[in-house]
C-alpha cells in the first residue's frame, strides 16, 4: 500500500522568504508523485509531477520539487514566497498502471506574512 | 477553471434522504475518478472508471453509494439514506488518455448532512 506523510499542519513564512513543504512516500513500486495546490472554495490544481524522469521537476508559480529516492521524499520548494501563494497544499503518490488514483497526504496551509 | 464541472456546488440533506452528484468530465477525458475530502484531511479516493466501465471501488464506498458513468460521459454519485457522517466535499477529477497521469479536479460538491 501507498502512503503519504506531510509533517505539520500549517506553515508560516514571510513574503520572499523560502518556502519548504516537505512530504515524505511510502511505496512498494517506483512512484509518480505530485504535489497539488487548492485554494479556498476551489477543486485542486495540480503544481508539479514526478514521473521517473528528471528527479528536479519545475512546476507553476515558480515552484520545483526534488524526488530523492533514498530519503523517500519529495519536498516542494519556492525561492521566494508571494501573497498569492498563501493555500492549502497536498502531496500525493500514484500507481503507474492504468487506474492512477492518487494517495493523498494530509495537506499543509501555507500563510505568506506581509 | 479547470474544465471539469460538478453539482450541485452545495448539498444540504437531512439525515436519511438520498442525494445525487454530477460530474461533467473535460471532453474525450476517458478515465474519471471521484474522491472524498472531509475538514483536515486530503482527498481519499472512491472510485474510478475508464470509459463506461467501473474499474476499482475503494471499500470506502459503502452499499448506500453508487456510481454511475453511462456512455462514457458525465458521471453521477448517488448516497442512499445519508448519515451525518457522509457530510464532506465530493471531487471528480478527469484524466485523459495516454499516460500524462495528469488529474483534472472538479470544483466539488460540498454536502452537508443535518
Amino acid at each position: 500500500a501507498q502512503s503519504v506523510t506531510q509533517l505539520g499542519s500549517h506553515v508560516s513564512v514571510s513574503e520572499g522568504a523560502l518556502v519548504l513543504l516537505r512530504c515524505n512516500y511510502s511505496s512498494s513500486v517506483p512512484p509518480y508523485l505530485f504535489w497539488y495546490v487548492q485554494y479556498p472554495n476551489q477543486g485542486l490544481q495540480l503544481l508539479l509531477k514526478y514521473t521517473s524522469a528528471a528527479t528536479l521537476v519545475k512546476g507553476i508559480n515558480g515552484f520545483e520539487a526534488e524526488f530523492k529516492k533514498s530519503e523517500t521524499s519529495f519536498h516542494l520548494t519556492k525561492p521566494s514566497a508571494h501573497m498569492s501563494d498563501a493555500a492549502e497544499y497536498f502531496c500525493a503518490v500514484s500507481d503507474t498502471g492504468a487506474n492512477s488514483k492518487l494517495t493523498f497526504g494530509k495537506g499543509i496551509t501555507l500563510s505568506v506574512r506581509p | 477553471d479547470t474544465g471539469v464541472s460538478q453539482n450541485p456546488r452545495h448539498k444540504i440533506t437531512k439525515r436519511g434522504q438520498n442525494v445525487t452528484f454530477r460530474c461533467d468530465p473535460i471532453s474525450e477525458h476517458n478515465r474519471l475518478y471521484w474522491y472524498r475530502q472531509t475538514l483536515g484531511q486530503g482527498p481519499e479516493f472512491l472510485t474510478y472508471f475508464q470509459n463506461e466501465a467501473q474499474l476499482e471501488k475503494s471499500r470506502l464506498l459503502s452499499d448506500r453509494f453508487s456510481a454511475e458513468r453511462p456512455k462514457g460521459s458525465f458521471s453521477t454519485l448517488e448516497i442512499q439514506r445519508t448519515e451525518q457522517g457522509d457530510s464532506a466535499m465530493y471531487l471528480c477529477a478527469t484524466e485523459g488518455g495516454g499516460w500524462s497521469y495528469e488529474q483534472y479536479f472538479g470544483p466539488g460538491t460540498r454536502l452537508t448532512v443535518t
